[in-house]
């Protein structure tokens, strides 16, 4: 079974207006990722956050991690038609800084921003 | 610039036939990874590899070979036990045992005809 789900499934917005994406997973980890796929394409990194951190920032991208019920936003402010792609969670499992050295991933919330 | 290809980007597949699947980086990462993608489906993990001559499966390798004869290279063989072999292959590598961030190819899709 999928180790993290995303919620929600698919977002809609406005040009300028924030998304808001969630992601839950199930057992302990060394760090969560989120990524980015345009259509067709494959993934690129957009963030990492480890296991003991709790807000992370790159630009106009807001991470946050709360372990203690093992789940994560990310959120794009003043969003762009650029934007629109699908965005991953994807959880490195592990323990104590201990990676097991493999990610997996949720199924993605699909975002379209309308100019 | 350092990256990872992957080729061919479409394949097209006859019932009972073996395909391969290429992937390449020159990113000199000790880790690579299979994954497919069925559509609107997250990813799923075939094999992957954290060194070189070594490899294990992940969580659907059934159907699937793969070899790590060199660093750089981490070819993905489709084999005719595939049942449902239509999809997104994505390759991705990165430093071993880390899983900081991967850097993904910009995959391979497979469709049986």
């Amino acid at each position: 079974s999928q180790q993290g789900e995303e919620d929600p499934q698919a977002l809609s917005i406005q040009e300028g207006e924030n998304a808001t994406m969630n992601c839950s997973y199930k057992t302990s980890i060394n760090n969560l990722q989120w990524y980015r796929q345009n259509s067709g394409r494959g993934l690129v990194h957009l963030i990492l956050i480890r296991s003991n951190e709790r807000e992370k920032h790159s630009g106009r991208l807001r991470v946050t991690l709360d372990t203690s019920k093992k789940s994560s936003s990310l959120l794009i402010t003043a969003s762009r038609a650029a934007d629109t792609a699908s965005y991953f969670c994807a959880t490195d499992l592990g323990a104590g800084g201990t990676s097991y050295g493999k990610l997996t991933f949720g199924q993605g919330t699909i975002l379209t921003v309308h100019p | 610039d350092g990256g990872i290809t992957q080729s061919p980007k479409y394949l097209f597949r006859k019932e009972g036939q073996n395909v391969t699947l290429s992937c390449e980086q020159n990113l000199n990462h000790d880790a690579m990874y299979w994954y497919r993608q069925d559509p609107g489906q997250g990813l799923r993990l075939i094999y992957y590899s954290q060194i070189v001559n070594d490899f294990q499966k992940g969580d659907i390798a059934e159907g699937y070979s793969v070899s790590r004869e060199k660093k750089e290279s981490f070819p993905l063989t489709v084999t005719s036990a595939q049942k449902n072999p239509t999809a997104f292959y994505l390759c991705a590598s990165s430093i071993r045992d880390r899983a900081d961030g991967y850097t993904f190819g910009s995959g391979t899709r497979l469709t049986v005809v």
